[in-house]
């Protein structure tokens, strides 16, 4: 079955800075690719997603890479912010799983001012 | 938010108590799930409700009893738990069972005693 890797764990930066987090996954049929922000006694909630017929996919300050042949897709944080901070999970899935989405470990994500 | 329900907010039991936790969407969408969420640990998928019609048992003990009434009502029935069953327990939903965006509801913070 599917596995997800997400690195890092925790993320420090200071504010205007950027984040990258990074999700492998290992099966080459997953098609589809969210990323959910879950802020502190919080729901997750979704960001940013991709499928697997695009390369990137930007909305603001916030950017998702896909690359299909390594099989890892990227979150990208430009101008970070306090409220930024933030648990991150990406995760995969594919039509054949219904609607199994397989997520990473989580990214804890610190924005100093 | 009021898309995805969920009730109670928090809960202790004890390992001999019986208990329900209840999902509720109100987004007229068809495919329902519930997952557990630890401490440092990724989201676990439990089940998957597609049209009222349970799709996924991702090996989850006997002690969690789901069941879905409707599309968009979903219970999460507890008996005789441990406490490593202690954890946050998160429904979401999603317009249907596929690779698509699924929302959550705010979680049940379960406490096993």
């Amino acid at each position: 079955g599917e596995n997800v890797e997400q690195h890092p764990s925790t993320l420090s930066v200071q504010e205007g800075d950027s984040a990258v987090i990074k999700c492998t996954y290992s099966d080459s049929a997953s098609n589809y690719f969210p990323w959910y922000k879950q802020e502190l006694g919080k729901r997750p909630q979704l960001i940013i997603d991709i499928r697997s017929n695009v390369g990137e996919k930007k909305d603001q300050r916030i950017a998702v890479t896909l690359n299909k042949t390594a099989k890892h897709f990227s979150l990208h944080i430009t101008e970070t912010q306090p409220e930024d901070s933030a648990v991150y999970f990406c995760a995969a899935s594919n039509d054949n799983q219904g609607g199994k989405l397989i997520f990473g470990q989580g990214t804890e994500l610190s924005v100093k001012p | 938010e009021t898309g995805v329900t969920q009730t109670p907010r928090h809960l202790v039991m004890g390992m001999t108590n019986k208990k329900s936790l209840k999902c509720e969407q109100h987004l007229g969408h068809n495919a329902m799930y519930w997952y557990k969420q630890s401490a440092k640990k990724p989201l676990e998928l439990m089940f998957v409700y597609n049209f009222k019609e349970q799709t996924e048992n991702n090996s989850v003990p006997s002690r969690f009893s789901p069941e879905c009434p409707n599309s968009s009502h979903l219970f999460l029935h507890l008996h005789t738990l441990q406490p490593e069953d202690s954890a946050l327990y998160l429904c979401a939903s999603s317009q249907d069972e596929g690779a698509e965006t699924q929302y959550f509801g705010p979680g049940t913070r379960l406490l096993v005693l």
